[in-house]
C-alpha cells in the first residue's frame, strides 16, 4: 500500500469516551502533520512532527494529544471531545518540514461527537 | 505573514465552459505554490504545483502560472466536466514555515 492511510474513515463518539485515530506513511517522509476540517472554516493546522519530534503545537486543547513512535506513523488520541471538534481530521505528510516541498493527504477521518 | 487568498465560492459553471479561479498571496520568502483538490468525503490530492516565478504547473488540463509580480496563482481549465466537481485550494510553502499555508477553497460546481 502505498501514500498516506488514514483509519478509521468514520467515527462517531461520546464526550466521555476516549479513541485513537491512526495515520499510517509509506512515502519515506520526515515530517507529518494534523489537520482540522471544520463546514465552512479554513483548513486549521493542529499539530506538526519531524523526525517523530513535535515541532508545533498550533494552541490545541489538551483534549487532543498527539503521538509520533516513528516517521511512519502518527496517532491523534482523544478524550473528552465536545460536539464542536466534530470535523474531518486530516494527516499529511511530506519530505521534510522545512523544505519547500508538498504534503500529501490521507483520505480523513471523520469524527462525529455526541 | 503569509497568508493566500482564493475567490469566494461556489463557482457554478456549465460542462465545456472555461475555468479561474483566483488566487493570489503574501510571502516572506520564494515560497513553492500549489493547488490541491478535494472530491466529496475525500482528503485533499495535489493537482499541480511551480517552485519559482514563471513556472507552469499543468495536471489533467488544468494549468496555473507562478506570477511573482501580481504575486498570484490562478488556475484555469480550458473545458470543465461534471466530475471537476470538487473543492480547489491553493497553497504555498515558504521558507522558514513549518507547514503548507492554504486558502479557503473554492466550491466549483460543473452543471451538466
Amino acid at each position: 500500500e502505498t501514500g498516506v492511510t488514514q483509519t478509521p474513515r468514520h467515527l462517531v463518539m461520546g464526550m466521555t469516551n476516549k479513541k485513537s485515530l491512526k495515520c499510517e506513511q509509506h512515502l519515506g517522509h520526515n515530517a507529518m502533520y494534523w489537520y482540522k476540517q471544520s463546514a465552512k472554516k479554513p483548513l486549521e493546522l493542529m499539530f506538526v512532527y519531524s523526525l517523530e519530534e513535535r515541532v508545533e503545537n498550533n494552541s490545541v486543547p489538551s483534549r487532543f494529544s498527539p503521538e509520533c513512535p516513528n516517521s511512519s506513523h502518527l496517532f491523534l488520541h482523544l478524550h473528552t471531545l465536545q460536539p464542536e471538534d466534530s470535523a474531518l481530521y486530516l494527516c499529511a505528510s511530506s519530505q521534510d518540514h522545512r523544505a519547500l516541498t508538498e504534503a500529501f493527504f490521507g483520505q480523513g477521518t471523520r469524527l462525529t461527537v455526541v | 505573514g503569509d497568508s493566500v487568498t482564493q475567490m469566494e465560492g461556489p463557482v457554478t459553471l456549465s460542462e465545456e465552459a472555461f475555468l479561474t479561479i483566483n488566487c493570489t498571496y503574501t510571502a516572506t520568502g520564494y515560497p513553492s505554490l500549489f493547488w490541491y483538490v478535494q472530491y466529496p468525503g475525500e482528503g485533499l490530492q495535489l493537482l499541480l504545483k511551480a517552485t519559482k516565478a514563471d513556472d507552469k504547473g499543468s495536471n489533467k488540463g488544468f494549468e496555473a502560472t507562478y506570477r511573482k509580480e501580481t504575486t498570484s496563482f490562478h488556475l484555469e481549465k480550458g473545458s470543465v466536466q461534471v466530475s471537476d466537481s470538487a473543492v480547489y485550494f491553493c497553497a504555498l510553502s515558504d521558507t522558514g514555515r513549518r507547514a503548507l499555508t492554504f486558502g479557503s477553497g473554492t466550491r466549483l460546481q460543473v452543471q451538466p
